[in-house]
């Protein structure tokens, strides 16, 4: 099977534009989450989705938004973008009905910078 | 509600030396732990996992963990380190959350392998 695959790799943007990251998560895995890393914060739990419905949600701003289409790939899009948005996003993805016991399966990331 | 602490944010270790990274947790219900690996640059990888039964479990890359209930402890070790452990190595938990899977990571250690 495929991985976890995030595209673009690498993305650079100006403060003030907007950006959309795309996720394929692992074929048959529904549940699709999205974190972002910074050296000063860490992991940080963005969203996650399954079956194209919101199911979780960290505490980020509005501007922070995503989505999830019937095929479970997943867009997650930042609008207004500010210097601090700079960072790994990450996407994880996880079959469906998972048990407890099932770890999460990252893609490479996406590494965001904004001048 | 869960959450996962880990001492010390670097690490440096002599090659062939002894790696000892801690995770303590806190779990309102049995919990089910995690150690993720990442490399520079890639995504979070499963390096291995504790769900019920031996409290010795042993991962990729000859690492293993010991789950320790009383201390609520789950600390990473590795007899000899080796060069291509340099990584950042995350512990994570997860429990029920409004019915579904809710993962909570630590913040990381940095593990540096000196020659």
């Amino acid at each position: 099977k495929a991985g976890v695959t995030q595209t673009p790799r690498y993305l650079i943007k100006t403060r003030g534009q907007q950006v959309t990251l795309s996720c394929s998560p692992i074929s048959g895995h529904r549940s699709v989450s999205w974190y972002q890393q910074t050296p000063g914060q860490g992991l940080q739990f963005l969203f996650e989705y399954f079956s194209e419905t919101q199911r979780n949600k960290g505490n980020f701003p509005g501007r922070f938004s995503g989505r999830q289409f019937s095929n479970s790939r997943s867009e997650m899009n930042v609008s207004t973008l500010e210097l601090g948005d700079s960072a790994l996003y990450l996407c994880a993805s996880s079959p469906d009905g998972t048990p407890l016991d099932s770890p999460l399966h990252f893609g490479n990331g996406t590494r965001l910078t904004v001048t | 509600a869960q959450s996962v602490t880990q001492l010390g944010s670097h690490v440096s270790v002599s090659e062939g030396a002894l790696v000892l990274l801690r995770c303590n947790y806190s779990s309102s219900v049995p919990p089910y732990l995690f150690w993720y690996v990442q490399y520079p640059n890639q995504g979070l990888q499963l390096l291995l996992k504790y769900t019920t039964g031996a409290t010795l479990v042993k991962g990729i890359n000859g690492f293993e963990a010991e789950f320790k209930k009383s201390e609520t402890s789950f600390h990473l070790t590795k007899p000899s380190a080796h060069m291509s452990d340099a990584a950042e190595y995350f512990c994570a938990v997860t429990a029920l959350s409004g019915g579904y899977q809710k993962v909570t990571f630590g913040t990381g250690t940095k593990l540096q392998v000196i020659p």
